[in-house]
């Protein structure tokens, strides 16, 4: 298996584009989230999927950021428009189980840094 | 290569007591490592990192960790266990010495506490 494949693995835009992350998820593995690394806040959950559905989204920061799951294989992450503050690490993880009840079970990807200038 | 070990999948404790949350790690680099905490349905909350500064961190709630080099260690301790602090835990260590490093997690270790 090839492990959570984030894509692109670095990007570099200007503050009022649009970003688009993307993500493909371990095969078989039904939750998926996306994390967001800042070195002041580490790691801060955005928002996850389980089963393609959208469970929890109270960590997405601004109506700015969207994220969907079209299917078991794929997710994106959008940032529209993009600001400076924006600039982090952003983390796709998936999972066989729920994380915190018994398992880690997370595989992460490898990350996609983003730079808004 | 980089990895971590949490040498305990299950603790418990009473409510009150010491708690310890072994984690061991390897790294090419000077690591960066941290402790995470989750709750069920929750995202995973940092408690403290190490950055290559005092080996001693001091976290949230009371918890606190030692970076020791000669044992490749970073233990996880509280003095006293609390009723909300029954969750799961994970060490992690980031690569190259910064928080933007390839993240590896420990396989997590579960703390139970009775009243």
């Amino acid at each position: 298996d090839a492990g959570v494949i984030q894509s692109p693995r670095h990007e570099v835009t200007e503050m009022g584009q649009e970003v688009t992350l993307r993500c493909k998820p371990i095969s078989g593995h039904d939750y998926l989230f996306w994390y967001r690394q800042t070195m002041m806040r580490g790691l801060e959950l955005l928002i996850y999927f389980n089963n393609n559905v959208p469970i929890d989204d109270s960590g997405m920061p601004e109506d700015r950021f969207s994220a969907k799951m079209p299917n078991a294989s794929f997710s994106t992450l959008k940032i529209q428009p993009s600001e400076p503050r924006d600039s982090a690490v952003y983390f796709c993880a998936s999972s066989q189980r729920l994380p915190g009840t018994g398992s880690s079970g997370y595989t992460f990807g490898s990350g996609t840094r983003l730079t808004v200038v | 290569a980089q990895s971590v070990t949490q040498l305990d999948s299950h603790v418990s404790v009473s409510e009150g007591t010491p708690v310890l949350l072994r984690c061991n790690y390897s790294s090419s680099y000077s690591p960066s490592l941290f402790w995470y905490v989750q709750h069920p349905n929750k995202g995973l909350q940092l408690l403290l990192k190490y950055t290559s500064a005092a080996t001693l961190v001091k976290g949230i709630n009371g918890f606190e960790a030692e970076f020791k080099k000669s044992e490749t260690s970073f233990h996880l301790t509280k003095p006293s266990a609390h009723m909300s602090d029954a969750a799961e835990y994970f060490c992690v260590v980031s690569d190259g010495g910064t928080s933007y490093g390839k993240l590896t997690f420990g396989q997590g270790t579960i703390l139970t506490v009775h009243p």
